[in-house]
């Protein structure tokens, strides 16, 4: 079963939109982190943002958000005012936690989706 | 934030060569690396994980002989890729944790066999 799931394969917003990507997870693992990264086309992989599950409030890191709602287990990234430079494949991913083995765990990516922003 | 390396960033060899990957974390230490794969518009698949002083952990369907893995000290993993094909042709990238909330990524290895 796939454990994390962005059905968005591709996106088109107008410069300056805001855009809101989807992902859902599942776990059974109380304790979990949750990532997004953006990969323009050159193919390296930028961290963006990150949610721990027992984090109260929703992360947030300057034009990016993440719309936590565990009851539905999904992590949504919402892009503010989005600009040419965004444009790029965007992943989420999920970290099972075992955090008295840091270092080791694996992380989950989805199938991503490709934002393009349109002038 | 922490940078991790890669290098070379693009290779071209002949098919029956051996090509030999590295990673560094240059900032920080790393007992684990990850490896991964990406073909085109596809997501990253997770080859193997190579811990410092021991044998990699491989994923299931990944050829261990094909694939060698070293990780020789807490900066450095290799990744060799044995007797390349042109099937073996990919995106090649590692990655490392440098906190419990950001795991970082090499600019990736683009590698095309003849």
């Amino acid at each position: 079963a796939q454990k994390i799931t962005q059905t968005q394969p591709g996106m088109f917003v107008q410069e300056k939109e805001a855009v809101t990507l989807d992902c859902t997870y599942d776990t059974s693992d109380p304790s979990y982190g949750l990532f997004w990264y953006k990969q323009p086309s050159s193919g390296e992989m930028i961290f963006l943002i990150y949610q721990g599950s027992y984090d109260q409030q929703n992360a947030t890191e300057g034009r990016y958000s993440l719309n936590f709602q565990k009851a539905r287990k999904s992590a949504n990234l919402v892009i503010s005012a989005s600009q040419l430079g965004d444009s790029a494949m965007y992943f989420c991913a999920m970290r099972e936690a075992v955090i008295s083995n840091f270092g080791n765990e694996k992380l989950t990516f989805g199938t991503g989706t490709r934002l393009t922003i349109i002038p | 934030g922490a940078v991790v390396s890669q290098h070379p960033s693009w290779v071209i060899c002949k098919s029956g060569t051996s090509v030999k990957i590295e990673c560094r974390s240059l900032d920080f230490q790393a007992t684990t690396m990850f490896w991964y794969r990406q073909f085109p518009k596809q997501s990253l698949m997770l080859m193997a994980t190579s811990n410092e002083g021991s044998k990699a952990t491989y994923e299931q369907g990944v050829e261990k002989d094909k694939f060698l893995i070293n990780h020789a000290s807490l900066t450095l993993s290799t990744l060799t890729v044995t007797s390349a094909h042109p099937e073996d042709s990919s995106f090649y990238i590692c990655s490392a944790w440098d906190t419990q909330e950001t795991q970082y990524f090499g600019p990736g290895t683009r590698l095309l066999v003849l």
